[in-house]
């Protein structure tokens, strides 16, 4: 199935770096989502984003919607070594004729922050 | 945020054998719920779309005859990986979806055939 870009792969920082990744698409979405997993958990919602343009914050986690609708990035400033995880995005498009959306992941970034 | 179960979070079968997996919105319905599989240091691959009421709507390359999906009311969708074989292996997780298409997903499922 189609897959977004998602850059960069892997990211191994020391602990109060800020972090930023990014992903994008071919196609338009109407929604951006943000999700981190632990080893052995299923994604955890960080932030969702509906509108193109839209920045939105969750504590230390910055995302943005871009305008062409075709990208978004997340920013995580001031690392901690909690914030090891795989972090993944999502594009989510919901056409007139249902009434659910399909989720298209990006392949990842796996950040590993040093102490 | 809303919760989501998944049961068992491990299960290991001979091959041949069937394995039901449970996905449940706890504190919420949901209409629509997805089953994906993920292999290890890959991404989640969408396998179906669950709707309560109705049949599986399955992605491409997916067998519905191997993977069958019971979506019998607003909490509860089950996968059931008939005649399971080492290839089927994997981590399997449930997602649900609230009223305002936001996806909630559950611990995963991970499931070892001998």
């Amino acid at each position: 199935g189609q897959q977004l870009n998602q850059s960069p792969q892997s990211m191994f920082i020391q602990e109060g770096e800020d972090v930023s990744m990014n992903c994008t698409s071919s196609s338009i979405f109407n929604t951006w989502l943000w999700y981190k997993q632990e080893p052995g958990e299923g994604p955890v919602l960080l932030i969702a984003l509906y509108k193109a343009g839209e920045l939105t914050s969750n504590g230390r986690l910055t995302a943005q919607f871009g305008i062409t609708r075709k990208d978004s990035f997340l920013n995580i400033s001031a690392s901690i070594p909690s914030d090891v995880g795989i972090y993944f995005c999502a594009g989510q498009y919901l056409s007139g004729g249902t009434s659910y959306g399909k989720l298209t992941f990006g392949q990842g970034t796996i950040l590993t922050v040093h102490p | 945020g809303a919760v989501v179960s998944q049961h068992p979070s491990r299960v290991i079968c001979k091959s041949g054998t069937s394995v039901k997996i449970e996905c449940r919105s706890l504190d919420f319905q949901a209409t629509t719920m997805f089953w994906y599989r993920q292999f290890p240091k890959q991404s989640l691959m969408l396998m179906a779309t669950s709707n309560e009421g109705s049949k599986a709507t399955y992605e491409q390359g997916v067998e519905k005859d191997k993977f069958l999906i019971n979506h019998a009311s607003l909490t509860l969708s089950t996968l059931t990986v008939t005649s399971a074989h080492p290839e089927d292996s994997s981590f399997y997780i449930c997602s649900a979806e609230t009223t305002y298409n936001e996806q909630f997903f559950g611990p995963g499922t991970r499931l070892t055939v001998l």
